[in-house]
């Protein structure tokens, strides 16, 4: 695709539901983050793939939080019980290497609200 | 991870030229200084990124001085769409190292 998308855009939920929010990277990327922002607030790093593997997964609130990356490809965020302070922006980026100095391509965004 | 102080917003008028300084006092040997700009309800976008002196590309100039514990984000001739949230970063070329975004700066572009 010609960018990085993210569904839903939006997600209205009740606090305790599970949410998953997937992130389909620009194709050819190896690497996948996820961050998180609160309103005005910078980002918050989440995690980050190197393919299919997570080296880092150290941003991740809380054991509710999870992330996994499938073919290399599309990642998915779930959130168990949610609660309303999980509410904001979750956003995703990929790059097409594995350096931090590698440009990431930032979707638009998923605004979670939680109930 | 060098820390990076910036201003929390900066205000200008179309037409003018705005710099904005990022301080990096701890900026290690192999470390890079990026900056991303973010409009409302958008992911952040690259602009420039730069290791000493000066880079320029058709969006912004990057000035890096000597000592590299400061940089200047310079926008020419700014518009009102150039409204937008500011981050400088500063990280190695290490895949081991995150990304880590502060507050940025919050440009406002007046008519």
């Amino acid at each position: 695709g010609a960018g990085v998308s993210q569904s839903p855009s939006n997600k209205v939920t009740e606090k305790g539901k599970d949410v998953e929010l997937r992130c389909d990277p620009i194709s050819g990327h190896t690497a996948l983050y996820w961050y998180r922002q609160s309103l005005g607030q910078g980002l918050e790093f989440l995690i980050y793939f190197q393919g299919n593997s997570a080296p880092d997964k150290s941003g991740l609130p809380s054991d509710r939080f999870s992330a996994e990356r499938t073919g290399g490809s599309v990642s998915t965020l779930t959130i168990q019980r949610t609660q309303q302070e999980d509410s904001a922006v979750y956003l995703c980026a990929s790059s097409s290497g594995y350096q931090t100095t590698d440009t990431q391509y930032f979707g638009p965004g998923t605004r979670l609200t939680v109930l | 991870l060098a820390k990076t102080t910036q201003p929390i917003s900066m205000d200008s008028y179309e037409g003018q030229e705005v710099n904005i300084t990022c301080s990096h006092n701890n900026i290690a040997t192999n470390d890079y200084i990026t900056w991303y700009q973010q409009f409302p309800s958008q992911g952040p976008r690259f602009i420039i990124q730069g290791y000493k002196t000066k880079v320029t590309n058709e969006v912004a100039s990057l000035f890096i001085p000597a000592d590299r514990k400061s940089s200047t984000l310079s926008l020419p001739r700014v518009s009102l769409s150039d409204t937008a949230v500011y981050y400088c970063l500063v990280a190695p070329m290490d895949s081991s190292y995150k990304l880590i975004f502060g507050s940025g700066t919050r440009l406002l572009v007046r008519p």
